[in-house]
């Protein structure tokens, strides 16, 4: 069983459609990334949560510590947000572990 | 600008033939890390710096070298390449443990 799970693996949304995906881990963490990687293959660092909510344009992510999920939510999604989405933390002995990444496909 | 910078960022080679890809950030930044990146696998660990003359291994390790004599500088080193280290590599830096990462642009190396 992987440390980090990821869902749904795949989604398509219709533009302005609200979209949430969803991590889970099953080891203790001192941090939770959400990363973003577009279909030329660069990653790049949306958020970084220990604990709460955080909010950037229209990208939400909450993590949950006891419950150890997470969740990233697109608000009024358009296509420029396609790409893979990418959970990972930082285990305490300061180990990254990914999840296998949520591939999203935003459609006009 | 603040940047990771790998080279190369395509690469083909033999087996067995030793190979290093640089990996240099201009940020100051006290961690540095390697993954590579496989289909159906996600993205793995191989090794991470927490400073200079401080590395430690992550998930996949085998096969690989770093070293850190440099704080901006993090080189992943394959003395043997063999096919299955064919994959997507990204060096990743960042301030301290615990903030945010920038990651290089990739390198994909195909071994032969």
């Amino acid at each position: 069983k992987n440390e980090v799970e990821q869902s749904p693996q795949n989604l398509t949304a219709q533009e302005g459609e609200f979209i949430t995906i969803n991590c889970s881990y099953s080891v203790g963490i001192s941090a939770l990334h959400w990363l973003q990687q577009h279909p030329g293959g660069g990653i790049v660092s949306l958020f970084m949560l220990s604990s709460g909510k955080k909010k950037h344009g229209r990208l939400i992510a909450t993590i949950n510590i006891q419950e150890k999920h997470s969740s990233l939510h697109i608000t009024a999604s358009h296509p420029r947000d396609s790409a893979v989405y990418i959970c990972a933390v930082r285990s305490n002995t300061d180990k990254l572990i990914f999840g296998t990444g949520t591939r999203l496909q935003v459609f006009p | 600008e603040a940047q990771v910078t790998q080279n190369p960022r395509y690469l083909i080679t033999v087996t067995g033939k030793k190979l290093t890809v640089t990996c240099s950030q201009n940020m100051n930044h006290e961690y540095m890390s390697w993954y590579r990146q496989d289909p159906g696998l996600g993205l793995r660990q191989i090794y991470y710096s927490m400073n200079v003359e401080v590395t430690d291994k992550g998930d996949v390790p085998e096969g690989y070298k770093v070293s850190r004599k440099e704080k901006r500088n993090f080189p992943l080193i394959l003395e043997s390449p063999s096919p299955n280290q064919t994959s997507l590599y990204f060096c990743a830096s960042s301030r301290i443990s615990n903030y945010g990462y920038t990651f290089g642009s990739g390198t994909r190396l195909t071994v032969v």
